[in-house]
């Protein structure tokens, strides 16, 4: 199975913030890559596919990166409703992997 | 509006069965692949299971291979979970969630249920 090492576990950050999360494959999974927003108690929620489409709806302060083997979440300006628990996932190949995912708190 | 609505979770003892439902409206359901994630207490999301739009391709997790099976019925609009030999461990809250297929390939899982609750303890 492909392991997925997301990082950091959990970041402190201030509204206005720049924030970003990286995720590392254990092999090359091209752009096979999503990005996932959860929030406490809610189902978790699709923001960037291929690594870098954001999908309809999402704001664009959120932006997706990378190719092969390391990716990049960014939030270029964190808002109130920014604060959650982001995953990254890939579906390169079977089983999917998820990364242990980055806790986003207010500093 | 697209929807998925799970129902069937509860309370099991170790070693029992449970089986899942997802009921899907607002879209098109036998157009697409479906899967099941769960979210142990505290813990990240774990990818289970995914059947394609015609019950052709079915894969699992190492974790419930043999132990869980997934199942569709495109006329109901319907996906399920038989969960069986359930332990400890698959406590968790199980979410239905549908991919997103462009061209044939999926780019991820876009529309998620609210999760059923499992809870498996003597």
């Amino acid at each position: 199975a492909i392991r997925i090492t997301q990082s950091p576990s959990s970041l402190s950050a201030s509204t206005g913030d720049r924030v970003t999360i990286t995720c590392r494959a254990s092999q090359g999974i091209t752009s096979y890559l999503a990005w996932y927003q959860q929030t406490p108690g809610k189902a978790p929620e699709l923001l960037i596919y291929a690594a870098s489409t954001l999908q309809s709806g999402v704001p664009s302060r959120f932006s997706g990166s990378g190719s092969g083997t390391d990716f990049t979440l960014t939030i270029s300006c964190l808002q109130s409703e920014d604060f959650a628990t982001y995953y990254c996932q890939q579906y390169y190949s079977y089983p999917w992997t998820f990364g242990q995912g980055t806790k986003v708190e207010i500093k | 509006e697209m929807q998925l609505v799970e129902s069937g979770g509860g309370l099991v003892k170790p070693g029992g069965s449970l089986r899942l439902s997802c009921a899907a409206s607002g879209f098109t359901f036998s157009s697409y692949s479906m899967n099941w994630v769960r979210q142990a207490p505290g813990k990240g999301l774990e990818w289970l299971s995914s059947i394609s739009s015609s019950s052709s391709y079915i894969y699992y997790a190492d974790s419930v291979k043999g132990r869980f099976t997934i199942s569709r019925d495109n006329a109901k609009n319907s996906l399920f979970l038989q969960m069986n030999s359930l332990r400890a461990e698959d406590t968790a809250v199980y979410y239905c969630a549908r991919d997103r297929t462009v061209a044939g390939t999926p780019t991820g899982m876009d529309v998620w249920g609210q999760g059923t609750t499992v809870t498996v303890s003597s």
